[in-house]
């Protein structure tokens, strides 16, 4: 059973325009979000993070969207640069534990 | 301030023999996770630290596998007797606890990684 699911593999973007990843979740005593991005050969690294006390949080050209009725939650970058271009990886953690449990990953293109 | 390392980046190893991996969190770094990743897949929690104390275990990690962190600071993962299906990457992250605001106990920083390859 996949707690935390990203449906889209893959996603390709214009460079300058919106890319939006999406994240569904199933377990409602998550409570706090995290994105990450990967690169080849690379661990994960931290990008973006939002509690469930919020509905939205931003951080220069990436904002992370919490709607907690429907257990989703989507990243959107704007401006999209050729250098976004990664695996981006949803995940989630609560319920007093600190073990985070990830998505399978999109990955997105950003075309130039 | 360097980041989480593990060592070594790559190994390969023939089924049944023991493996090792270290990782050095962050220095000022409380918490200490250890994950595994397989081609297509998000990386799957093994286990955890905080200090020396090890606090969650997940059912992936067989009998096999043990974890340490013996003095607080860096951890070792063994796998007794691999098998095939052990091959994967194992990462390691850590993170901030105590300070009082839980997004940096929740926000965990990863290494890059040992790729394991049993042959």
């Amino acid at each position: 059973d996949q707690q935390v699911k990203q449906n889209s593999p893959s996603l390709s973007v214009q460079e300058g325009r919106i890319s939006i990843l999406n994240c569904d979740y199933t377990n409602s005593m998550f409570d706090y979000f995290l994105w990450y991005k990967k690169y080849p050969a690379e661990g994960p690294t931290f990008l973006i993070s939002i509690s469930s006390i919020k509905d939205k949080n931003e951080d220069g050209r990436f904002t992370v969207f919490l709607n907690k009725s429907a257990k989703h939650l989507s990243l959107h970058i704007v401006p999209s640069q050729p250098g976004d271009s990664a695996v981006y990886f949803c995940a989630a953690t609560g319920a007093g534990s600190y073990q985070l449990t990830f998505g399978k990953g999109t990955k997105l293109s950003v075309i130039p | 301030d360097t980041g989480v390392s593990q060592d070594p980046r790559h190994k390969i190893t023939k089924r049944g023999q023991n493996v090792t991996f270290r990782c050095d969190p962050i220095s000022e770094h409380n918490r200490l996770y250890w994950y595994r990743q397989t081609l297509g897949q998000g990386p799957e929690f093994l286990t955890y630290f905080q200090n020396e104390a090890q606090l969650e275990k997940s059912r992936l990690l067989s009998d096999r596998f043990s974890a340490e962190r013996p003095k607080g600071s860096f951890s070792t993962l063994e796998i007794q007797r691999t098998e095939q299906g052990d091959s994967a990457m194992y990462l390691c992250a850590s993170s901030l606890s105590g300070t009082g605001n839980p997004r940096t106990a929740y926000e965990q920083y990863f290494g890059p990684g040992t790729r394991l390859t049993v042959t």
